[in-house]
């Protein structure tokens, strides 16, 4: 089983469009949780760490559930820029493990 | 902005060659990582260093593949002979303790 689950997608919605992504981890002992985009061709970058509270940052929201071992991440008001890959990306100890990645394309 | 550098950003070269990628972690970041990424596997890690010290190099085959870090600002990953499945993205990343960490621009190899 792999460590980290997401829907490859892809997800094509149009401008201004809400959606969510979500990824399950398999290892309850994981201590830290991100959201990395990665554009074609180009690095992973760090988008945004997760809280067990839920955090929010401009029209990104995003939310973990430990006892489900479930991550999310919401996109309101969606930008032709946001399209990309977002990769779930969960640390166990040191170092990071990434999911394959959701595939997003925001179409005019 | 600090920023990690990898070179080369693309090699091609022939099956059995030696292949050496370089990487300048961010000055003060104690923690060096090399992932590999492929369409079918996604991003894998292949080995990290923590104050130079290897840490974990499971992830790479250790017949063909060597880390090390000679100096803070250095980390080499090296590849001796390649093969035409080593071909992918090879990225470098580095960070400090518990946030999460920068990615170089990767090397793009290709093993014809």
């Amino acid at each position: 089983r792999k460590e980290v689950e997401q829907d490859p997608g892809p997800f094509n919605v149009p401008e201004g469009a809400t959606v969510a992504f979500n990824c399950t981890y398999s290892n309850s002992a994981s201590q830290s949780f991100f959201w990395y985009r990665q554009d074609c061709r180009k690095e992973p970058k760090l988008l945004m760490s997760v809280y067990s509270s839920g955090n929010e940052d401009g029209r990104f929201t995003a939310q973990l559930n430990r006892a489900s071992q479930y991550i999310s991440l919401l996109i309101r008001d969606s930008k032709l820029s946001d399209s990309a890959t977002y990769l779930c990306v969960v640390r166990e100890n040191t170092p990071l493990v990434f999911g394959k990645g959701t595939r997003l394309s925001v179409i005019a | 902005d600090a920023r990690v550098t990898q070179t080369p950003r693309h090699k091609v070269t022939e099956m059995g060659q030696e292949v050496t990628m370089r990487c300048q972690p961010i000055l003060g970041h104690n923690t060096v990582f090399w992932y590999r990424q492929t369409m079918m596997q996604g991003l894998e890690l292949l080995a990290y260093f923590r104050n130079r010290a290897p840490l974990d190099d499971s992830g790479m085959p250790k017949d063909r593949f060597s880390a090390e870090m000679p100096d803070a600002t250095l980390a080499t990953l090296k590849i001796q002979p390649s093969e035409p499945r080593d071909s992918a993205v090879y990225f470098c990343a580095s960070g400090q303790d518990s946030y999460g960490y920068t990615f170089g621009s990767g090397t793009r190899l290709t093993v014809v």
